[in-house]
């Protein structure tokens, strides 16, 4: 069966520190992935994606990068940390017609 | 464009009583809809989801939700509230026949909290 990993799970950076989160997918190969995030009372909102190594699109311009250096590998990065940066970063992958959703990183920004 | 509403930020009901959660949406071409639910920091976890054919899905937990075209509607009921349903929960659209990164592109309503009382 497929499984998606996130970690860590929990996060205090401060203000200016780099960022990597990491998340990889178990139990299938070429998944579309995609970075998430979700701010405190907010809805989730769609950060990048990715089709396959390499290939990345971002949806919303903003302090973060993502990058795919293996198949099932995605890591989502951030040069200096904003205090905006703060919030709950999710992991998907799509099997057929849904999406598979890591456990989360929680991010605080201080 | 697509775009979710979600009416009501916090619902609150009475163990046992019916829940409604109510979701609409827009959308240029035919979705799919989704809803899932969120535990406090966790992931999200798949209720149930609309891609063609019947239009009454149902779900895990007991949860169902009716796809109203008419209505641009998609709402969760379940008859009788447990406890366990104490969570949060966001309705979600994605584009029909798009394909491939398509389903993952999800467009999130913002959000809806459940409480139930005792």
């Amino acid at each position: 069966s497929q499984t998606i990993h996130q970690w860590p799970a929990t996060l205090v950076q401060p203000v200016g520190s780099p960022l990597s989160l990491e998340c990889t997918v178990e139990g299938t190969s070429n998944p579309n992935l995609y970075w998430y995030r979700q701010a405190a009372g907010r809805g989730l909102q769609l950060l990048f994606y990715s089709v396959g190594i390499g290939q990345i699109s971002s949806e919303v311009p903003q302090n973060l990068s993502a990058s795919r250096p293996q198949d099932r590998q995605f890591i989502l990065s951030s040069k200096k940390l904003l205090l905006s940066d703060s919030g709950f970063y999710l992991c998907a992958w799509t099997l057929n017609t849904e999406a598979f959703f890591g456990q989360g990183t929680r991010l605080t920004v201080v | 464009a697509q775009s979710v509403t979600q009416l009501g930020s916090h619902v609150s009901v009475s163990e046992g009583a019916l829940v409604l959660l109510r979701c609409n949406y827009s959308s240029s071409v035919p979705p799919y809809l989704f809803w899932y639910v969120q535990y406090p920091n966790q992931g999200l976890q798949l209720l149930l989801k609309y891609t063609t054919g019947a239009t009454l899905v149902k779900g895990i937990n007991g949860f169902e939700a009716e796809f109203k075209k008419s209505e641009t509607s998609f709402h969760l009921t379940k008859p009788s509230a447990h406890m366990s349903d104490a969570a949060e929960y966001f309705c979600a659209v994605s584009e029909f026949g798009a394909g491939g990164t398509s389903y993952g592109k999800l467009t999130f309503g913002q959000g809806t909290i459940l409480t139930v009382h005792p």
